[in-house]
């Protein structure tokens, strides 16, 4: 198993809610990258944050945001909760800024949306 | 944007038997093509995978080549055992900002 931890485990929330989900990198690794997997599907990029800053997004909208703190933990916000949201959020650390990509997911995150 | 296609979507094997998994991506700049396990309701975990420098790469019974000209790459795993059985991700990324996955493809060895 890697060491990147995701909490909650699970969440149910109802339309129009905001959700905050967390994500603890693998010891030593600069960059976090989250991913949504919806049910049957492969993960699709959302955005990556290497030492606290944005460095990448794929095509989602403004209201999935992130931040990375200086201990490299990060969030993904995501707000006005749809009931497309409903899906498994999974992040992915990596020793960023080099030749280094291997990048290494955590458990994710079951969001549920009603 | 990189776009990552894979086939087949799903795949049964016997017991022993090698298993071969294929995708084509769209991006020429792509330069790095990691392979996923995800196992029912587990996180994804790398098995191998591949920088464009290399055509060819082995770990014990799994190996991946990659044809840059044609871009493709496929995963190949040899004497297959029951718990290979488990959903199989290729993804391209130029660097490892914006990784794209393909679909899946569900394998399943039966014993």
């Amino acid at each position: 198993e890697t060491g990147v931890t995701q909490s909650p485990t699970h969440l149910i929330k109802t339309r129009g809610q905001q959700v905050t989900l967390r994500c603890s990198s693998q010891s030593g690794h600069n960059t976090v990258s989250w991913y949504q997997q919806a049910l049957g599907q492969g993960p699709q990029f959302i955005f990556q944050y290497y030492r606290e800053e944005e460095n990448g997004r794929g095509n989602f909208p403004p209201r999935f945001s992130g931040l990375q703190f200086p201990n490299y933990s990060s969030e993904l916000n995501v707000n006005a909760l749809e009931l497309d949201d409903s899906a498994l959020y999974l992040c992915a650390s990596s020793l960023g800024g080099g030749y280094e990509e291997t990048q290494y997911f955590g458990p994710g995150t079951r969001l549920l949306v009603l | 944007g990189e776009n990552v296609e894979q086939h087949p979507s799903t795949l049964s094997v016997q017991e022993g038997d090698s298993a071969v998994i294929k995708c084509t991506y769209s991006d020429s700049a792509s330069n790095y093509f990691p392979w996923y396990k995800q196992e029912l309701g587990k996180r994804p975990q790398l098995i191998i995978d591949i920088r464009s420098n290399v055509g060819e790469k082995k770990d014990q019974r799994i190996a991946v080549t990659l044809n840059k000209t044609a871009k493709h790459f496929s995963l190949h795993i040899t004497e297959t055992q029951p718990e290979d059985s488990a959903v199989y991700f290729c993804a391209a990324s130029r660097g490892n900002n914006d990784m794209r996955f393909g679909a899946g493809t569900r394998l399943t060895v039966k014993p």
